[in-house]
């Protein structure tokens, strides 16, 4: 049963526009969600998190939303840069103490093209 | 500042051959310790979890055994490999905060 869903495997966006990258997820539980940037052959680096109790979160050219009702958040990059293609997970953290533990969505490849 | 170390970067291995990976935290104390698996074409799967020395979590059955010898130091184990067992190994860690930190990842090839 995956709980964290990115039905969208790839995404194709023109240099200096906006990539929007799309989570969906199934537990209401969930209290705090993350986006992290993969690059091929290195460890996944934290880009952007959200607590459930917002709605919005803002770093620079990007920005998380989360819909809460709908269960579904979404990471826009404004503009987007060729140095972001990259694979983007969507994470989610479950209501529970000490362990920390995350749920991974599969990953949304995004190419940005100069 | 924290910094996270594993190695080997590769490895290629035979069928029913062992497995050692390990993983070194610096700069930080008491951290839990993730092993994940990104095999190809799919996302990170959590293996194992450490809150502290001794202390390892299962999230799925496996011919994998994890173990922290040390506070800082977090190893994942096979007597012997599968294929199913080729993949990207990350280990990461966290403290106080649900931001988890990854390594550079071991490339592993059983063959």
């Amino acid at each position: 049963d995956q709980q964290v869903k990115q039905n969208s495997p790839s995404l194709s966006v023109q240099e200096g526009r906006i990539s929007i990258l799309n989570c969906d997820y199934t537990n209401s539980m969930f209290d705090y969600f993350l986006w992290y940037k993969k690059y091929p052959a290195e460890g996944p680096t934290f880009l952007i998190s959200i607590s459930s109790i917002k709605d919005k979160n803002e770093d620079g050219r990007f920005t998380v939303f989360l819909n809460k009702s709908a269960k579904h958040l979404s990471l826009h990059i404004v503009p987007s840069q060729p140095g972001d293609s990259a694979v983007y997970f969507c994470a989610a953290r479950p209501p529970q103490g000490g362990s920390e533990k995350l749920v991974f969505g599969k990953g949304t490849k995004l190419t940005v093209n100069p | 500042s924290q910094t996270i170390h594993q190695w080997p970067a590769t490895l290629v291995q035979p069928v029913g051959s062992p497995l050692s990976l390990e993983c070194t935290v610096e700069g930080t104390s008491n951290p839990n310790l993730y092993w994940y698996r990104q095999a190809a074409g799919r996302g990170l799967q959590l293996l194992f979890y450490s809150v502290g020395i001794g202390q390892i979590s299962s999230e799925v059955p496996q011919n994998l055994s994890a173990s922290r010898p040390q506070d800082r130091q977090f190893i994942l184990s096979s007597k012997k490999l599968l294929l199913s067992d080729s993949g990207f190994y990350l280990c990461a860690w966290t403290r106080g905060s649900s931001e988890q930190y990854f390594g550079p990842g071991t490339r592993l090839t059983v063959t």
